[in-house]
């Protein structure tokens, strides 16, 4: 059965902390990865992934995806507040784009 | 450019009643998906349709669900005689294409989603 497992579930930090979110995964006919932001309403789109070893920015955020060893992280340097949400991993799968998502890590960015 | 409207926002029905959860795809998107989070959950998939046609039911269950996605209006999930174990949120999400080439035009854009509550 495909499965994607995140990690940790939950984390605090103090702002400008810097996070490592994990996400690992066990599917068929892999095509890409993607991370998604949730606060109180949509999950907001943020990287795409699909090549080994080729990092993505946006600002603060970063990600890289390892197909050998299946997994991704995602990286946010000099957190902020604003970065409190629930940070969502999903694997694109099968003969269209099927999303298989992991329970999310939730993180809280204190003052 | 509207992103992906889903109404209401918030539902509340009691055991037994029906549940319709509407969902409008972005303008140009004709691929839509329905994705049910149950508390502390993630987002586990329900239904992929294109206009008028379900591709893959596979993840609703097989009875008191149905979705469907008219030539005109909105795509409708519809949950008849709603337990407790309903409850939950329920999102929606639409792309412009659906090749499972993962290319940027097939990135699932999602909705704010339904929050259910079953008294």
């Amino acid at each position: 059965e495909d499965k994607v497992v995140q990690s940790p579930l939950s984390l605090v930090v103090h702002e400008g902390d810097t996070v490592t979110l994990n996400c690992s995964y066990e599917v068929t006919n892999f095509r890409s990865l993607l991370w998604y932001k949730q606060e109180k309403k949509a999950p907001t789109f943020l990287f795409m992934l699909t090549s080994s070893g080729i990092e993505k920015k946006s600002g603060r955020l970063s990600s890289i995806l390892d197909k050998k060893e299946l997994f991704s992280i995602l990286n946010i340097t000099a957190t902020q507040t604003g970065d409190s949400a629930v940070y969502l991993c999903a694997v694109e799968t099968g003969g269209y784009n099927k999303l298989i998502f992991g329970a999310g890590t939730r993180l809280a960015v204190h003052p | 450019n509207a992103g992906v409207m889903q109404n209401p926002r918030h539902l509340v029905r009691r055991r037994g009643q029906e549940a319709r959860l509407r969902c409008s795809p972005m303008k140009g998107h004709s691929h839509v998906y329905w994705y049910r989070q149950l508390p502390e959950e993630g987002l586990k998939f329900m239904v992929y349709l294109q206009k008028e046609n379900i591709i893959d039911e596979s993840g609703m269950p097989k009875e008191r669900f149905s979705a469907e996605f008219p030539k005109e209006g909105p795509s409708i999930l519809r949950i008849q005689q709603v337990v407790r174990g309903d409850s939950a949120a329920y999102f929606c999400a639409s792309s412009l294409f659906s090749r499972g080439l993962a290319a940027d035009t097939d990135t699932q854009y999602f909705g704010p989603g339904t929050r259910l509550t079953v008294l």
